[in-house]
């Protein structure tokens, strides 16, 4: 089955710097790569997705870059604010009974320092 | 997204007792989704349906059971067999996410119950 590893787990930044989260994933056949936003005690939120024929997305401060090859995507934030702080899940599609689901990674902690 | 209704918040279960959570979405989606969230693990997969009165088991089912009579709703018992219940569980839909017609479409989250043995 498909499996998706997430790093770092931890992530401390001043504010105004750069954030990258980076994930793999196993299995090739893998084609939508979301990123997901979780504040303490509320549910995830979508802040943006990529599919396998596109190789990076952007909106406003977040970017996302797939590379297919190496099998890894990652999701960049400029810029950062302390209301960034968070704790971000990626996310791979895979192949069930016919269906796509997701896997996800065991989330990255960003905390932004004012 | 205002739109998938979880209840109740906080839940508690007694030894040897099921308990039922709820799920209701108006989003008009097909596909629903339970996920388990417990701290470092982030969300594994339950059960999961992409049409009324059929579901198929996820990556962490024992213990676990669901029914899809309605378009609308998607309830997750979990019986005295889960040994390990205490956890966040989360609720999700989409758009019908057949492979063959483009496969994953966004999942979009409920706010979750919470899970506590007495």
């Amino acid at each position: 089955g498909e499996n998706v590893e997430q790093h770092p787990s931890t992530l401390s930044v001043q504010e105004g710097d750069s954030a990258v989260i980076k994930c793999t994933y196993s299995d090739s056949a893998s084609n939508y790569f979301p990123w997901y936003k979780q504040e303490l005690g509320k549910r995830p939120q979508l802040i943006i997705d990529i599919r396998s024929n596109v190789g990076e997305k952007k909106d406003q401060r977040i970017a996302v870059t797939l590379n297919k090859t190496a099998k890894h995507f990652s999701l960049h934030i400029t810029e950062t604010q302390p209301e960034d702080s968070a704790v971000y899940f990626c996310a791979a599609s895979r192949m069930n009974s016919g269906y796509s689901t997701l896997t996800f990674g065991k989330g990255t902690m960003l905390l932004v320092s004012p | 997204d205002g739109g998938i209704t979880q209840s109740p918040k906080y839940l508690f279960r007694k030894e040897g007792q099921n308990v039922t959570l709820s799920c209701e979405q108006n989003l008009n989606h097909d596909a629903m989704y339970w996920y388990r969230q417990d701290p470092g693990q982030g969300l594994r997969l339950i059960y999961y349906s992409q049409i009324v009165n059929d579901f198929q088991k996820g990556d962490i089912a024992e213990g676990y059971s669901v029914s899809r009579e309605k378009k609308e709703s998607f309830p997750l018992t979990v019986t005295s067999a889960q040994k390990n219940p205490t956890a966040f569980y989360l609720c999700a839909s989409s758009i019908f996410a057949l492979e063959l017609l483009g496969g994953n479409q966004p999942q979009h989250f409920g706010d979750g119950t919470r899970l506590s043995i007495l």
